[in-house]
């Protein structure tokens, strides 16, 4: 399977806490993608991070990339009420999530 | 930019009936478009991948008879749910790309099915 398993499965903090999400996965990638969904919408498109990079920054997201773990981390700093959505990861070519991280942002 | 319409945006039929759902993307060519299933509370299920001109390639366990994948061209894909029967009703969603993998997909905003 090429999808990505996000980690923890909920998540919940107070607006202006940073948001930590972790992503792994199993076969060798090309580069990873990071999506959030708001509930009953499509997926937005957050960031691409490819193989041979370590981290990529946009915004208020940071992500980073350890292919010898095959493992990713998305970072929401100073996170909003806007932010709550689910987040996913997926690999690239066949596009598969996984179940997501659903994060809850208190005001 | 990269702006993906879907549409309906939600349907509600009699079961029997079959069901076009429309994907078109805006502002790029997509070259290969994907469309997915969703089910309360769980992830996108891919259901199938399709080239512009070419068969779609489905997903073990969806029936190809069943829900119809046209991408005739590079800006729009359309998923047509034939005979729908209650068992059908989800949030049916389609994303697009363009060029190789190293490109990120774009979205819809997802048809919420509903059969009678």
């Amino acid at each position: 399977s090429q999808q990505g398993e996000e980690d923890p499965q909920a998540l919940s903090i107070q607006e202006g806490e940073n948001a930590t999400m972790n992503c792994s996965y199993k076969t060798s990638i090309n580069n990873l993608q990071w999506y959030r969904q708001n509930s009953g919408r499509g997926l937005v498109h957050l960031i691409l991070i490819r193989s041979n990079e370590r981290e990529k920054h946009s915004g208020r997201l940071r992500v980073t990339l350890d292919t010898s773990k095959k493992s990713s981390s998305l970072l929401i700093t100073a996170s909003r009420a806007a932010d709550t959505a689910s987040y996913f990861c997926a690999t690239a070519a066949k596009v598969t999530f996984g179940t997501g991280t659903k994060l809850q942002v208190i005001p | 930019g990269a702006v993906v319409s879907q549409h309906p945006s939600w349907v509600i039929c009699k079961s029997g009936t079959s069901v076009k759902i429309e994907c078109r993307s805006l502002d790029f060519q997509a070259t290969t478009m994907f469309w997915y299933r969703q089910f309360p509370k769980q992830s996108l299920m891919l259901m199938a991948t399709s080239n512009e001109g070419s068969k779609a390639t489905y997903e073990q366990g969806v029936e190809k008879d069943k829900f119809l994948i046209n991408h005739a061209s590079l800006t729009l894909s359309t998923l047509t749910v034939t005979s729908a029967h209650p068992e059908d009703s989800s949030f049916y969603i389609c994303s697009a790309r363009t060029g190789t993998d190293n490109q990120p997909q774009h979205f819809g905003d997802g048809t919420r099915l509903s059969i009678l």
